[in-house]
Parts: C-alpha cells; structure tokens; sequence
C-alpha cells in the first residue's frame, strides 16, 4: 500500500503559469482534502470531497480549484500563480467526513516567483 | 483570534526528560482531540485520539483534554531525540455532519543529545 500519493514533489512557477496538483490514494477512502501549510500558520484547508462526486470550499479557496476525478483521485489546479500561493501543499484522505484519523501524502513544495 | 491556538515553540529539552505540549481552543462544541506529529519535510501522522474530556496513555505519550479550561496536553515521557517533530493539535466538532478537524498552528520540539 502506497498510502496518499502526491506529484509533483518540487515545483517552481512564474507569476501567472497555471499548474495542477496531483493526489492519489489506495486506502479505498471516500474523503480526500487539500491543505496548505505555511510557517505560522499551520495547516489551513482548501478544499475538501466528502464523497466520491461531490467538492467543498474549505477555509482558504481563493485562487484554486479542485475535482474529484473519482474514488481515489483528487487534483488541486492553480489557474494564474501568485507569489501568496508559495507554500507546501497537502493531501489527505480519510474513511470519511466522521471523527476518522486523515492520512496524509509526503506534500508538494510550490514557490511562485 | 484562531479558533486553536497552539505556541509554536520551538521547544528544546534535554534527552530524558518530560514534554508537555498544549492548545487551546475557544469553540466548545469541539469533541474530538487529536495530536498529529510531524517530522521535517514529511507530512503529519496521527499520534494520538481522544473523546470529549479525560486522559488517554500509550506507551511514553500522554494525551489530556480539559473541557471545562477549553485546553489540552500531551505529555512525552522519558523523550527522544528521534521525538524531534512539529507536533500538532487537532479538533473537531460532532454535529452538522462535518467533522473536519481545525488544526493548532503546531509547535516545534528539538529533544538533543
């Protein structure tokens, strides 16, 4: 088992270039989220798929978008790239949207310049 | 202010001794008390889980929830240096259906030598 699998690892943008994150898990979980974490401030959500078909704002949606590409995929696409976007981005799955544990892939370290 | 508010630390102790690590929070319907733990450039994995008020022990990590004070510890015993990590507190609420967690900011511990 893989666990949550995320590409890239690295990326470096320029102002304005559009790039998508991906995220994969084989746990056979029904929900999957994205956060950022920058220093200081902890791990903010983005957006969330409760369920297979279904997407959610979290606390900072601003500049992404997701889609749930199905039960085990879930991308995160930044449209136009700004420096604000720079941080490390996180992918996580669980059971689902009950008190279950989320697990967590390795991160993506986005810098926009 | 942050709905959880965590020190960031960083935290430096030596070899041996006790940790104790806290958060607190201001929204009383949260329930659920999770410690994540994060090593650098790795993403978060659950350490520990509690429900509602009381203590939980497994092995050297103690986790504490104090409903009435609105805080929670967990305490490391005997500490490692490979302890070294972020630690992160997390909690969440059990009605509305949601119970995606809100994350303390994390604190920093280096155990040396």
């Amino acid at each position: 088992n893989a666990g949550v699998t995320q590409t890239p690892k690295f990326q470096v943008l320029k102002t304005g270039q559009s790039m998508t994150l991906q995220c994969a898990q084989d746990m056979n979980h029904n929900s999957m989220y994205w956060y950022r974490q920058d220093p200081g401030m902890g791990l903010r959500l983005i957006y969330y798929s409760a369920s297979e078909g279904t997407t959610d704002k979290g606390e900072v949606p601003n500049g992404y978008n997701v889609s749930r590409l199905n039960k085990r995929e879930f991308s995160l696409r930044l449209e136009s790239a700004a420096p604000s976007q720079t941080s490390v981005y996180f992918c996580a799955s669980s059971q689902g949207t009950g008190p279950y544990e989320q697990y967590f892939g390795p991160g993506t370290r986005l810098t926009v310049t | 202010q942050k709905e959880v508010e965590q020190d960031p630390g960083p935290l430096s102790v030596p070899e041996g001794a006790i940790v104790s690590l806290n958060c607190t929070y201001s929204n009383s319907a949260f329930q659920y008390f999770m410690w994540y733990r994060q090593y650098s450039r790795k993403g978060p994995e659950l350490l520990m889980y509690t429900y509602s008020s009381g203590n939980k022990e497994d092995g050297r990590f103690t986790a504490q929830v104090d409903k009435s004070s609105k805080y929670i510890s967990l305490f490391i015993r005997d500490s490692q240096p490979s302890d070294s990590a972020t630690y992160l507190c997390a909690m969440s609420e059990t009605s509305g259906g949601s119970y995606i967690p809100t994350f303390g900011r994390g604190t920093s511990l280096i155990v040396h030598p």
